[in-house]
């Protein structure tokens, strides 16, 4: 079955960098294949999407974060990260990695399975 | 880039049938599927519906979505104490270049 699972610093300092790693393992995918993606929820909050990896390499991003995101897969590792620049306060939030699957068109694609998330805090 | 439309709260009694609504507008709503996900407290969110109305293997067949025009639903019928966890609607938006949005969520207890 396949599993996804976040790894990265829980804690940041404001106008720092926020760097995280999502793991692909288990079941017959890699990401050589589907859509990998980036989604966040602010403690008590909703869901908020930061953006997409193809597995060829396009990127798809949250326009309002777009200026400060990179993400990017390395299928030698079954892996893809997330790096967001000059990050406040309102960036704190549980960071999911999910698989976006279903479709080769990112529209008719859903998020299947998803990681466990992980909590980053911005804090000086 | 404007969410979807979700009622923040829903509820219902053991064995009712609830629906939880999601709105929008023509450019996701209206031209792409829905998909649902389920977040138990605690835990990451599930996928609940694809494709507007179909189900994943092992949820149970009380969960079923629904789309009509610019509008979806999710119902759940023969509530159970362990459906109260919080709902997501999600879909792709053909706008700014495309991108995911989400509901706000609603949360459904069970009294």
């Amino acid at each position: 079955q396949l599993q996804l699972q976040e790894s990265g610093p829980g804690l940041v300092k404001p106008s720092g960098s926020l760097s995280l790693t999502c793991t692909v393992s288990g079941g017959p995918t890699s990401i050589s294949g589907d859509f990998w993606a980036w989604i966040r929820q602010p403690p008590g909050r909703g869901l908020e999407w930061i953006g997409s990896v193809s597995y060829h390499g396009v990127t798809y991003y949250n326009t309002s974060l777009e200026s400060r995101l990179s993400i990017s897969g390395d299928t030698s590792k079954n892996q893809f990260s997330l790096e967001m620049t000059s990050v406040t306060a309102a960036d704190t939030a549980v960071y999911y990695c999910a698989r976006g699957t279903g479709s080769h068109f990112i529209s008719y694609t859903w998020f299947d399975p998803w990681g466990r998330g992980t909590l980053v805090v911005v804090t000086s | 880039q404007s969410g979807l439309n979700q009622p923040p709260s829903a509820s219902g009694t053991p064995g009712q049938r609830v629906t939880i609504s999601c709105s929008g507008s023509s450019s996701n709503v209206g031209f792409n599927p829905v998909n649902w996900y389920q977040q138990l407290p605690g835990t990451a969110p599930k996928l609940l519906i694809y494709k507007n109305d179909q189900r994943p293997s092992g949820v149970p067949d009380r969960f079923s979505g629904s789309k009509s025009g610019t509008s979806a639903s999710l119902a759940i019928s023969g509530l159970q104490s362990e459906d109260e966890a919080e709902y997501f609607c999600a879909t792709w938006d053909a706008s700014l270049n495309g991108h995911v949005v989400f509901g706000g969520g609603t949360k459904l207890t069970v009294l």
